[in-house]
């Protein structure tokens, strides 16, 4: 049973390009969430996505924008990037219906914007 | 709002001893869960140990165990016989009943030698 898993390992960016980051859930779990976690820091929480719709989300501007798709994957997207969005972003899923609150995660994407 | 707080950035044991990293958190909700996640270098986020607020019971983990003071609000993690593989980084995560959001703490730096 694959666990979670992210795509691209790492990636290199210029400030002001745009991004795309790829998440696939754990088998049987239908809630993904990301979060950026800056070197020496805790993960932060950008938003979550269940239905294919946006449940929560956390205090990220709009440039962060993201999207489920009818598997459950999830994309993560950042537009007019900044030096300051260099980070591991971090993908979790977990099952919506269970009550146990876990969460699994990827081994996150390393942006580098340069 | 939610904060959740690691007093100890880094810390260093000999292997086979016991340690015990803190986590304080604030929040007026009632009903909400508790965890310690482990970030070893290879950077994949670990579920290490879940604490129910409603459980007076301090969860167990083999040699994971939790002191949760409910009422100081307080969620410390020990870890005993310590071992070469328990060197990571900890988060002390927070999340409210029905949110599935984690708010995590600055991380302790945990390192076992031999």
């Amino acid at each position: 049973d694959a666990g979670v898993t992210q795509s691209p390992t790492h990636l290199i960016k210029t400030r002001g390009q745009q991004v795309t980051l790829r998440c696939s859930p754990k088998s049987g779990h239908d809630t993904v969430s990301w979060y950026q976690q800056a070197l020496g820091q805790g993960p932060q929480f950008i938003f979550q996505y269940y239905e294919e719709e946006e449940r929560q989300r956390g205090n990220f501007p709009d440039r962060f924008s993201g999207h489920q798709f009818p598997n459950y994957s999830s994309e993560l997207n950042v537009n007019a990037l900044l030096l300051g969005d260099s980070a591991l972003y971090l993908c979790a899923s977990s099952p919506l219906s269970e009550r146990t609150y876990e969460q699994y995660f990827g081994p996150g994407t390393r942006l580098t914007v340069t | 709002a939610q904060t959740v707080t690691q007093s100890q950035p880094e810390m260093s044991v000999q292997e086979a001893e016991t340690v015990t990293l803190s986590c304080t958190y604030d929040t007026s909700e009632s009903n909400y869960y508790l965890f310690w996640y482990k970030q070893p270098p290879s950077r994949q986020m670990i579920l290490v140990i879940r604490q129910e607020a409603y459980k007076q019971q301090n969860a167990t983990e083999n040699r994971f165990s939790v002191n949760f003071q409910k009422a100081a609000k307080s969620f410390s993690l020990k870890i005993s016989d310590s071992q070469l593989g328990d060197t990571a980084m900890y988060f002390c995560a927070f999340c409210v009943q029905g949110a599935q959001k984690l708010v995590f703490g600055q991380g302790t730096r945990l390192t076992i030698n031999p």
